[in-house]
């Protein structure tokens, strides 16, 4: 089962911050919180990853909480080409592996 | 080279053919995967090969074989399938070092069986 909850949709304008949020409150101690993207009929395309601390890359910004029991992941300025099912993945296989992907979030990014 | 290579791009097969999907990549990662993604689904788990050997076989019917001749390459083998295996196969790789879990992604196989 997957340990991360997601809004199933969100909507934004274009320009404008997209601040997509995960709550993943049983994650452990040592269990990353990693955001993938997928754009329609495509492969899963990686964004960003973090254990305790804010982390900002090219593409996006992590904001994970205190308490680790949830994130954010904000799109600064989204454009109508970040259109895409967002997944927040906190869980590994058994074998700690590979990712194991929840529901996401669908974004819509509007002009 | 950063990228996950998948052929062909889309198969259309009958219930009694046999075909393979083909995944490359050389970015010396020793840690490959197969998924399966139905529409509007999030992709499922189905192989994990870890340095050429089948690490993980998420209870996927015998119907699909897979195979790691080598560290660049995975197969997929498919026979016998079922009109509801029609999907998109996905191939991921991840480097064996490191700890952190980063999969590179191939474009997928979008699979159709009559």
């Amino acid at each position: 089962d997957a340990k991360t909850t997601q809004p199933p949709s969100m909507d934004c304008a274009e320009g404008r911050a997209a601040n997509l949020p995960c709550n993943h409150s049983t994650i452990s101690g040592n269990e990353y919180v990693y955001w993938y993207r997928q754009i329609h009929s495509q492969g899963p395309q990686y964004i960003i990853h973090g254990l305790k601390n804010n982390e900002t890359n090219e593409m996006a910004s992590l904001i994970i909480t205190e308490d680790r029991k949830s994130s954010t992941l904000i799109l600064p300025h989204a454009t109508l080409r970040d259109t895409a099912v967002y997944y927040c993945i906190v869980r590994v296989d058994q074998a700690g592996t590979a990712l194991i992907f929840g529901k996401g979030t669908t974004l819509s990014v509007s002009s | 080279d950063t990228e996950v290579t998948q052929t062909p791009k889309h198969l259309v097969m009958g219930m009694t053919n046999k075909k393979s999907l083909k995944c490359e990549q050389h970015m010396g990662h020793r840690a490959m995967y197969w998924y399966k993604q139905k529409a509007k689904k999030p992709p499922e788990l189905m192989f994990v090969y870890s340095y050429e050997k089948l690490s993980i076989n998420e209870s996927v019917p015998s119907r699909f074989s897979p195979e790691c001749p080598n560290s660049s390459l995975l197969n997929l083998h498919l026979h016998a399938l079922q009109p509801e295996d029609s999907a998109l196969y996905l191939c991921a790789s991840r480097p064996t070092q490191g700890g952190t879990y980063e999969q590179y992604f191939g474009p997928g196989t979008r699979l159709t069986v009559t």
